[in-house]
């Protein structure tokens, strides 16, 4: 069964400053996908980030990049310039490749606090 | 936008109670899934659809049903609810696993209370 790792409960960082989210996960498929999701609080989970196994090229979205090392099984989230906006509950998610339906698995969250 | 629902923000019932979560969504996906947010433990899967009247388990199905009659409505049956069933509860939807934007778009999530 595959497993995704994210050791880090809590992260806090400055207003405008950088911070990374760090995800590891356990698999012995070698297609799939990878997500960053966002949760503020008391709103709904939306996605931040996709990444395919098959791209080597790290996925960006604006102030979000990840830094995926495939064969380290690492699923990285950096968040440049932070925003107040940004303070939410990050998960890392994965899901296999492949036709049929699928849940996703998910890490336990990491709980982004920023500091103004 | 996709946009999906769930009948009650919050809800509160007793020990014994049979419990319906509803969810809708107005996007015609055929997947849909039911999960369950604890702090620490993360999402974890309840059950998924992959089209009307279909329905898988997912890991933790036991002390839950569900039902889809319709492509656009999933509901989440707690049979006899139970304390430790107190949890939030979160509705997804997305298009086909091989489609090319595979994603699951959430509801606003259902904060239930067993008494």
């Amino acid at each position: 069964a595959q497993t995704v790792t994210q050791s880090q409960p809590e992260m806090s960082v400055q207003e405008a400053e950088t911070v990374t989210l760090s995800c590891t996960y356990d698999t012995s498929e070698s297609d799939y996908y990878l997500f960053w999701y966002k949760q503020p609080p008391s709103r709904q989970m939306i996605l931040v980030i996709r990444q395919e196994a098959y791209k080597q090229q790290n996925a960006t979205e604006n102030r979000f990049s990840v830094n995926f090392q495939k064969a380290a099984k690492s699923f990285s989230l950096k968040i440049s310039d932070s925003q107040l906006g940004d303070a939410a509950m990050y998960f890392c998610a994965y899901r296999r490749a492949g036709g049929g339906a699928d849940g996703l698995t998910f890490g336990k969250g990491t709980h982004l606090i920023i500091q103004p | 936008d996709v946009k999906v629902t769930q009948s009650s923000r919050y809800l509160v019932k007793r020990t014994g109670e049979k419990v319906f979560l509803e969810c809708v969504q107005d996007m015609d996906h055929e997947n849909m899934f039911w999960y369950r947010q604890d702090p620490g433990l993360g999402l974890r899967l309840i059950y998924f659809s992959y089209d009307v009247k279909m329905k898988e388990k997912g890991d933790i199905p036991e002390g839950y049903s569900v039902s889809r009659e319709k492509k656009e409505r999933f509901s989440l049956i707690l049979e006899s609810a139970s304390t430790n069933q107190t949890s939030m509860y979160l509705c997804a939807s997305s298009l086909r696993a091989d489609s090319p934007t595979y994603e699951q778009y959430f509801g606003p999530g259902t904060r239930l209370t067993v008494t």
